[in-house]
């Protein structure tokens, strides 16, 4: 069966430190790997993908994420963490029907 | 433009109520969803629809009723909703079979 798992309910950061939240994924064939970030009482914002190619892939606000296929993981990442990156993130795979398979969601709070 | 946008924002209706939620998109994407939200969750997914035909319905109750008129706009007709059918409705659009998939901000829907 395929899924995501967002092993951490929540993650608490320091401003101005470098953040991560992680995502392993279970599909088969090649994934396709999304990062989303829901802000209270807002709606979904696409902040990055993974289709092929390099494994370091670059979305918006400074975020990053790393395909890593070994360990089946897709790990968000941030070298400097703002207060207002503090929301709900939430990990993605399309499945075989191209429909979005959906991590529970991690909750970052990053501290002033 | 990547915008989905979604009408009304917040709607409060009572149990015998006919509502209906609108979502209109004007990126050329012949793919729209409706997803369902509780807070601090995934979304869950209710209706696709491809090139402005019904194409998955993960058996949501008849009370939500799709329409897609045209290949920008999408509404959910609401009848007879109950307490519990109280969520963040989001509308999603894409390329069918195309990667991601764009958000609306939602609907916040109370159902009194």
């Amino acid at each position: 069966a395929q899924s995501v798992a967002q092993p951490e309910d929540q993650v608490n950061v320091a401003e101005g430190n470098p953040l991560t939240v992680k995502c392993t994924y279970s599909v088969s064939g090649n994934p396709y790997l999304f990062w989303y970030v829901q802000y209270p009482n807002r709606g979904l914002q696409f902040l990055l993908k993974y289709i092929t190619g390099d494994n370091l892939v670059k979305g918006s606000y400074g975020f990053e994420a790393e395909f890593n296929k070994s360990q089946t993981s897709f790990h968000l990442k941030k070298p400097s963490a703002l207060v207002s990156d503090s929301a709900l993130y939430f990990c993605a795979v399309r499945d075989s029907n191209y429909q979005l398979i959906w991590g529970a969601g991690t909750k970052l709070i990053i501290k002033p | 433009d990547t915008e989905v946008t979604q009408t009304p924002k917040h709607l409060v209706m009572g149990m015998t109520n006919k509502k209906s939620l609108k979502c209109e998109q004007h990126m050329g994407h012949r793919a729209m969803y409706w997803y369902k939200q509780k807070a601090k969750k995934p979304p869950e997914l209710m209706f696709v629809y491809s090139y402005e035909k019904l194409s998955i319905n993960e058996s949501v109750p008849s009370r939500f009723s799709p329409e897609c008129p045209n290949s920008s706009l999408l509404n959910l007709h609401l009848h007879a909703l109950q307490p519990e059918d109280s969520a963040l409705y989001l509308c999603a659009s894409s390329q069918v079979r195309g990667p991601e998939a764009f958000f609306g901000q939602g609907t916040r829907l109370t159902v009194v």
